[in-house]
């Protein structure tokens, strides 16, 4: 079984356009994740979620944004998406939000803006 | 904020040798844990090692280990016995409040036969 599960693996789309990523994960997780990888290989976080708290990014632009149905569910939205938003994107999980525990990552969704 | 700076973009080990992934950090946190990650082609992110920074202690997990120099804030990643499948991205990440990790640019290794 999959831990952290994305879809789709890869999305191809145009300029202006809205798109969501899925990711959903099976582990009992309280706190999921999004970061950003992007041509250069560079890792960086986006949003962090769990039943209390979003905590945001400052860098992120507003077109993004998470949305969670529930506890196992971080759904990503971009809206008007740019050509800069081309990269792969990962979901997270984590027990808890102290840092001691591990995150387990999805396979990443590679989105490519044309 | 954390920052987190792997100073080697590229580096290359023979089979069966051993190699050593340097990284170096700066934090203002007094409590914070330190990752090694693996990201094989296959693009899926792998926990390879992590570090407690209260623990003095340096990590291991079998052919790979770390030195932890708390004060020098320095976590490099020494892989022993190299193989072919420990090629990939690797990327040394340091945790804040919130779980959130911070990641360093990666270093690619190569794994000559």
């Amino acid at each position: 079984d999959t831990a952290v599960s994305q879809t789709p693996k890869y999305l191809v789309t145009q300029m202006g356009n809205d798109k969501s990523i899925k990711c959903e994960q099976n582990l009992g997780h309280d706190t999921m994740y999004w970061y950003k990888q992007d041509s250069k290989k560079f890792l960086k976080i986006m949003f962090s979620y769990n039943n209390k708290e979003l905590i945001i990014n400052e860098t992120v632009p507003n077109r993004f944004s998470p949305k969670s149905p529930d506890k196992a569910h971080l759904n990503l939205h971009i809206n008007s998406l740019e050509l800069g938003d081309s990269a792969v994107y990962f979901c997270a999980s984590s027990q808890e939000s102290s840092g001691a525990t591990e995150a387990f990552f999805g396979q990443g969704t590679r989105l490519t803006v044309v | 904020a954390q920052t987190v700076t792997q100073s080697q973009p590229e580096m290359s080990v023979q089979e069966a040798e051993t190699v050593t992934l340097s990284c170096t950090y700066d934090t203002s946190e007094s409590d914070y844990y330190l990752f090694w990650y693996k990201q094989p082609p296959s693009r899926q992110m792998i926990l390879v090692i992590r570090q407690e920074a209260y623990k003095q202690q340096n990590a291991t997990e079998n052919r790979f280990s770390v030195n932890f120099q708390k004060a020098a804030k320095s976590f490099s990643l020494k892989i022993s016995d190299s193989q072919l499948g420990d090629a990939a991205m690797y990327f040394c990440a340091s945790s804040q409040a919130g779980n959130m990790l911070t990641f360093g640019g990666g270093t690619r290794l190569m794994v000559k036969p």
